[in-house]
């Protein structure tokens, strides 16, 4: 079935250092690809999303270009900031096979130190 | 506008009672889905409800059931409570039945089962 992997944490990163957060998936149709980051205590929330090959998601600094060639979605963001602290979601949503929910993947756990 | 609600955000109980998680969707949204997170890792899903009828059921036993009503709340009640049910209960609010639009998600309710 389809399943999202991601790297495995935590990541500890110091102020304004570059992040990269790898996820790959694997689908048998032709998924679209979200980012959910969950802050202390809280819910989830959409932080972007790619629904085609090539497409780019970006948010608050945040970007992921979906490869279809290697399934791959990864998380990157040129300056990371203290208030980036979270867990990092891959998630996927098949139209073919799971219509109806998302998958999502383990989690990566950051901690940004200043 | 009000985000998506849940009620309580924490509750303690005892191994064989049963419970009810309560979940307002945003104003307009159609679609309530149930997500399971357990202690370090990703959402699993449970439900989703689309028009008050159930549309998606994910790989949980008979002990968990779901409502939605009228006015697009829902409620999640799970039967003879195990101590691995213990999790952050999710609730995901969405336009339609398609989750690749992207989810809301409420802060959740916080289930410990002794």
């Amino acid at each position: 079935g389809d399943s999202v992997t991601q790297m495995e944490g935590p990541v500890t990163l110091s102020e304004e250092a570059f992040l990269t957060i790898n996820c790959t998936y694997t689908a048998t149709g032709y998924p679209s690809l979200f980012w959910y980051v969950q802050y202390p205590g809280e819910g989830l929330q959409l932080l972007l999303k790619a629904t085609k090959a090539d497409d780019k998601g970006s948010n608050k600094g945040f970007e992921a270009t979906y490869r279809k060639e290697t399934t791959s979605f990864h998380l990157e963001k040129g300056s990371v900031q203290v208030s980036d602290s979270a867990v990092y979601f891959c998630a996927l949503s098949d139209l073919e096979t799971s219509y109806d929910k998302v998958i999502f993947g383990p989690g990566t756990s950051l901690s940004v130190i200043p | 506008d009000a985000g998506v609600t849940q009620s309580p955000t924490h509750l303690i109980k005892t191994r064989g009672q049963q419970v009810t998680l309560r979940c307002s969707p945003i104003s307009g949204h159609k679609s309530v889905s149930w997500y399971q997170q357990v202690l370090g890792q990703g959402p699993q899903f449970i439900f989703q409800y689309y028009e008050k009828e159930e549309r998606g059921r994910g790989n949980f036993p008979d002990r968990f059931s779901a409502r939605q009503f009228p006015n697009y709340s829902s409620e999640l009640n799970v039967n003879a409570l195990l101590l691995g049910d213990s999790a952050l209960y999710l609730c995901a609010s969405s336009l339609d039945r398609r989750p690749q639009r992207g989810y809301t998600f409420g802060s959740g309710t916080r289930l410990t089962v002794v």
